[in-house]
């Protein structure tokens, strides 16, 4: 059984860049979920995706956005990246849209400068 | 608003020791919570839940206690290993149409050989 994979590891982009980040979720799980952790804090829910559809959202602002593909995988993009998005984005996947365990992956770790 | 927290940032014990993290929790209507494990550049990883319809719950070394009468949770950490150093977070399902979970800003526990 493959786990939550999350790529790049580490990125540093630039004010005003956008990024996008990925996750592969755990075999057989059609649900992702995002996370941002800031340093010294607890994660914080971004968004979700459940078959592909967003399943929710947190309190962060439309340059957040999403997607999910027929295999699951999930990709994140910020765009007009600020100083204040560096931080630790984790990506959770989970069997079903309705909450049973999220496995999370290791993270993408993103400065912006 | 509705939050999870924690008592104490830091808890250092010696090896051997039994640990108790404590997590303090607003939303009444909350139904699942689950605690995990975060070491130092890694994802969250899963150590045990607990349903809002049971009040103990024991897994290997581990055990969670939930008293809802005052809306506490602990986490029971038993003969403390190094291995155990990391930071703990409780976390709720928030109760509603679509699963996430609302993290709380963690504990660090430091165990001494």
């Amino acid at each position: 059984e493959t786990g939550v994979t999350q790529s790049p590891t580490h990125l540093i982009k630039t004010r005003g860049q956008q990024v996008t980040l990925r996750c592969s979720s755990q075999s057989g799980h059609n649900t992702v979920s995002w996370y941002q952790q800031a340093l010294g804090q607890g994660p914080q829910f971004i968004f979700q995706y459940y078959r592909e559809e967003e399943n929710g959202r947190g309190n962060f602002p439309p340059r957040f956005s999403g997607l999910q593909f027929p295999n699951y995988s999930s990709e994140l993009n910020v765009n007009a990246l600020e100083l204040d998005d560096s931080a630790l984005y984790l990506c959770a996947s989970s069997l079903g849209g309705m909450g049973n365990e999220q496995y999370f992956g290791p993270g993408t770790r993103l400065t912006v400068t | 608003g509705e939050s999870v927290g924690l008592h104490l940032p830091t808890l250092s014990v010696q090896e051997g020791d039994n640990s108790i993290i404590n997590c303090a929790y607003s939303n009444s209507a909350s139904d699942y919570f689950i605690w995990y494990k975060q070491e130092s550049g890694k994802g969250p990883q899963f150590i045990i839940d607990i349903r809002s319809n049971m009040d103990k719950r024991q897994g290997q070394r581990v055990t969670v206690l939930l008293n809802k009468t005052v809306k506490h949770l602990s986490l029971q950490i038993a003969a403390t290993q190094p291995g155990d150093s990391a930071v703990y977070f409780c976390a709720e399902k928030t109760p509603s149409g679509y699963s996430t979970l609302t993290f709380g800003k963690g504990t660090m526990l430091l165990v001494s050989p």
